[in-house]
Formats: structure tokens, C-alpha cells, sequence
């Protein structure tokens, strides 16, 4: 099955630097890659996603690069606010399927 | 959360006994899934289904089992809870098959005794 790494597993940074995520996947058929955003006590919810035609998306602070080739993506947070403290996930598609493979996920903590 | 609900939200049982999550959702959306979330294991896919009374199995789905009858609600078994089986568990919806976003319900969380 797909295997999803990602690093680092926590994260701390300075209000208003810049905060990076990495993930790998295997399966060379994983096409659309989403990043999820989980508060304590909550549901991940959606913040971006990618999909294997795009090199990159952006939506305000936050971007999401892909190399197909290399087999790995990336979330970029800019100008990080304490409200974006949260564990995020990555996931891959499992092939051209309509499951998702999940990362182990990154907590994030803003320092004021 | 998208118009997904879960019952009960919390939950203390003995090893041995069975018990059942349910997920609600009112997006009339055809693809449900389970999820569990441990530390250090991300979110492992349990069971799913992609329409009323057709269901398959996930990655982790020994000791578990799904119904839905309709639509709306998708069950979640575990037939004789154990130990191991204590997690959070996630149910989420999608519209569609293939490159769909997911949407995620509040979770339950399960303790085994």
C-alpha cells in the first residue's frame, strides 16, 4: 500500500517566521495530495490541496509544492500566526483510488 | 464539520464487550469512510464504503466491522473490544470517487478497559 513520511513530527517557531513541512510517498500513481489542519479536541479539516497536474498552489499564507518526479510535497506557511498552531497531515492518494494515506502528522507551535 | 455528526462523542468500555460508533451526515454525500488516529500513526483507514450496502475493508479493519443501510449513516463495530482498540476514531465523507476532498466529523473517543 502507499507509505506516506513526514517530517519534521514537531515544529517550533517564531511569530511571523516561516514554518515547512515535509512529505514522500511510494506509489508513483498517487495523483492528488491534501493537507489537513488539526485543532485539539477537532476533526483535521482541509486547508490545500495539489494535484499531480500543478506544480505548485497557493492560498494566501499558505502554499503546497509538488515534485512528482522526486515523489514528495511540501506545505509552506508564511508569516505564521499563534492561531496556526495545530498538528497538520499530509496524505497521497492511494493510486488513482478515492483512498487517502496519511502522513503521522507535524505539530506546530507559533511562539509569541 | 461539514454536516457530519458521531455518537457517542466519548466512550468507556470493558475488553470483551461490543460496541457500536455511529456517523451521521446530512450531505447526502455517497463515500464514507472510518478512520482510527494514534500517536505517531497518523490517521489509518479502518473501513469505507461508496454506497448503501456496499462497504470493503481499509488497512486496519481486523476486529472491526461496518453496516450501512442508508445513505446517511454509516456504522462502526468492534465485535469484542480489546485493549488495543482504544484511539480516536474519525469518520469522514467525500461527493465523489477520485480525487475528492474528504470532510471530517468531530470524532469519538474510545477507552478500553
Amino acid at each position: 500500500g502507499e507509505n506516506v513520511e513526514q517530517h519534521p513530527s514537531t515544529l517550533s517557531v517564531q511569530e511571523g517566521d516561516s514554518a515547512v513541512i515535509k512529505c514522500t510517498y511510494s506509489d508513483s500513481a498517487s495523483n492528488y495530495f491534501p493537507w489537513y489542519k488539526q485543532e485539539l479536541g477537532k476533526g483535521p479539516q482541509l486547508i490545500i490541496d495539489i494535484r499531480s497536474n500543478v506544480g505548485e498552489k497557493k492560498d494566501q499564507r499558505i502554499a503546497v509544492t509538488l515534485n512528482k518526479t522526486a515523489k514528495h510535497f511540501s506545505l509552506h506557511i508564511t508569516e505564521t500566526q499563534p492561531e496556526d498552531s495545530a498538528v497538520y497531515f499530509c496524505a497521497a492518494s492511494i493510486g488513482g483510488d478515492y483512498k487517502l494515506s496519511f502522513g503521522a502528522g507535524t505539530t506546530v507551535t507559533v511562539r509569541a | 464539520d461539514a454536516g457530519i455528526t458521531q455518537s457517542p462523542r466519548h466512550k468507556v468500555t470493558e475488553t470483551g464487550t461490543p460496541v457500536t460508533l455511529r456517523c451521521h451526515q446530512t450531505e447526502n454525500h455517497r463515500y464514507m469512510y472510518w478512520y482510527r488516529q494514534d500517536p505517531g500513526h497518523g490517521l489509518r483507514l479502518i473501513h469505507y464504503s461508496y454506497g448503501v450496502k456496499d462497504t470493503d475493508k481499509g488497512e486496519v479493519s481486523d476486529g472491526y466491522s461496518v453496516s450501512r443501510s442508508k445513505t446517511e449513516d454509516f456504522l462502526l463495530t468492534l465485535e469484542s473490544a480489546t485493549s488495543s482498540q482504544t484511539s480516536v476514531y474519525f469518520c469522514a465523507i467525500s461527493e465523489s470517487p477520485l480525487q475528492e476532498t474528504q470532510y471530517f466529523g468531530p470524532g469519538t473517543r474510545l477507552l478500553v478497559l
